[in-house]
């Protein structure tokens, strides 16, 4: 079966340090990854895309995220996080059916 | 340019009754997305049209749930009669073409609770 899978349902951090939000996804989807962004009482917005090439991809708002074929995963990470990153992060996959399939989400908590 | 919009943003209405939520994506998007969210079930994806014809509809939970998108511009999606377990955020998203490798855009949402 098609899936990914958030390691984290929630992550604490304080403002200014470092996060990673993990991710893994199922040798069967189709290895087109992505990371989208919820703030609170919003629909979600991409943040960045693997499709190919590189394997580090940079994305919006100072995030990246690394393809990593050989552990099949796809973490985001930032070096400094602000209050305003305080969201809900979804990673998900594309499959060769043209269906976007979504982990459960990580919620990203910033505290000052 | 206007994104995905959706109505109603909120709606609130008796169990049994039934509710039409509405989508108008991205002109000249070709694929339409209908996700329901939860606590419980996280994001699911209900349907999926591509060329305003339903390409899957496995995810849709049972027969009170139907889709319909008459045209490039528009859908719906209808429940029918509503239950309280209904109550979750529904988002329409539509893409260029499909989802693999495409960027999906989203609307605000709808805020469905059933009492």
């Amino acid at each position: 079966a098609q899936s990914v899978t958030q390691l984290d349902s929630q992550v604490p951090v304080f403002e200014e340090a470092p996060v990673e939000l993990r991710c893994n996804y199922s040798s069967s989807v189709s290895v087109y990854l992505f990371w989208y962004v919820q703030y609170p009482n919003q629909g979600l917005q991409l943040l960045l895309k693997y499709l190919s090439g590189s394997t580090l991809v940079k994305g919006i708002n100072g995030f990246e995220a690394e393809f990593n074929k050989s552990q099949t995963s796809f973490h985001l990470r930032k070096p400094s996080v602000h209050i305003s990153d305080t969201a809900e992060y979804f990673c998900a996959g594309s499959s060769n059916t043209g269906k976007l399939i979504f982990g459960q989400g990580t919620t990203l908590q910033v505290k000052p | 340019d206007a994104g995905v919009i959706q109505s109603p943003r909120h709606e609130v209405t008796e169990m049994g009754q039934e509710v039409t939520l509405r989508c108008k994506p991205i002109s000249g998007h070709n694929s339409l997305f209908w996700y329901r969210q939860t606590m419980m079930r996280g994001l699911e994806l209900l349907i999926y049209f591509n060329n305003n014809v339903p390409i899957d509809d496995s995810g849709m939970p049972e027969d009170r749930f139907s889709a319909k998108m008459p045209n490039a511009s528009f859908s719906t999606l209808k429940i029918q009669p509503s239950e309280p377990r209904d109550s979750a955020v529904y988002f329409c998203a539509s893409s260029p073409a499909g989802a693999t490798g495409n960027t999906i855009y989203f609307g605000e949402g709808s805020w469905l609770t059933v009492v």
